[in-house]
């Protein structure tokens, strides 16, 4: 079936550079996303790659696929205390309308 | 803000009751899905129209419904509720449903049922 799987917690220190990973195991996945949500917001769309990519970057993110082994990651460049957030890996292939939602990652920042 | 509404923003109810929010997309946005963010379940999908029509269906139980109306905003109607129901309720909405159409989610419509 489809499963989307994420760690549930990241600390890093403010200046670091984040990195959230997410496996999946729907191999007919076209577009994988990262969402953010922030506390009492709802998601907002941060970046989305399709599958027949390995790599995406919008200014501090950079999204690395691994096809094979149906691994996401999201790496933000010069965490800030902005980016504090639950961060959510989702997938979503071509012929279905939903999308699947990993547990969500909750990245804290510290001084 | 995406452009998507939701109402009310908190709903506090009984076991047993029923309840409706309600979810008015971005202007122009045909499609509308539903999604329940809880505790215990993470983040499903529970139900999407497209232009007035039901056109996919999640994890929905058969105690929920939904419906799109001519105008394009959508309700979905929660009944016989469970503590178990307490959750966000998000809408989103896209342009299309076919190919790549970015879901763009409103702020959420948090039930407590007690």
């Amino acid at each position: 079936g489809e499963d989307v799987e994420q760690s549930l917690f990241l600390s890093v220190r403010e200046g670091d550079s984040s990195v959230i990973n997410c496996t999946y195991t729907d191999s007919s996945s076209t577009y994988l996303y990262w969402y953010k949500q922030e506390p009492g917001a709802g998601l907002q769309l941060l970046t989305y790659i399709f599958s027949n990519m390995d790599m995406k970057q919008d200014q501090r993110l950079t999204v690395l696929l691994n096809k094979k082994d149906k691994h996401l990651s999201l790496r933000i460049a010069d965490t800030q205390t902005g980016d504090s957030a639950i961060y959510f890996c989702a997938e979503r292939n071509s012929s279905a309308s939903k999308i699947i939602f990993g547990s969500g990652t909750r990245l804290s920042i510290r001084p | 803000d995406s452009g998507v509404t939701q109402t009310p923003k908190h709903l506090i109810t009984a076991t047993g009751q029923r309840v409706t929010l309600r979810c008015s997309p971005r202007s122009g946005d045909l499609s509308v899905y539903w999604y329940q963010q809880s505790l215990d379940q993470g983040l499903q999908f529970l139900i999407q129209y497209y232009n007035g029509e039901e056109r996919a269906k999640g994890n929905i139980l058969e105690r929920f419904s939904a419906q799109q109306f001519p105008d394009l905003h959508s309700e979905l109607n929660l009944s016989s509720l469970e503590l178990g129901d307490s959750a966000l309720y998000f809408c989103a909405s896209s342009v299309a449903e076919g190919g790549y159409n970015e879901q763009f989610f409103g702020p959420g419509t948090r039930l407590t049922v007690l």
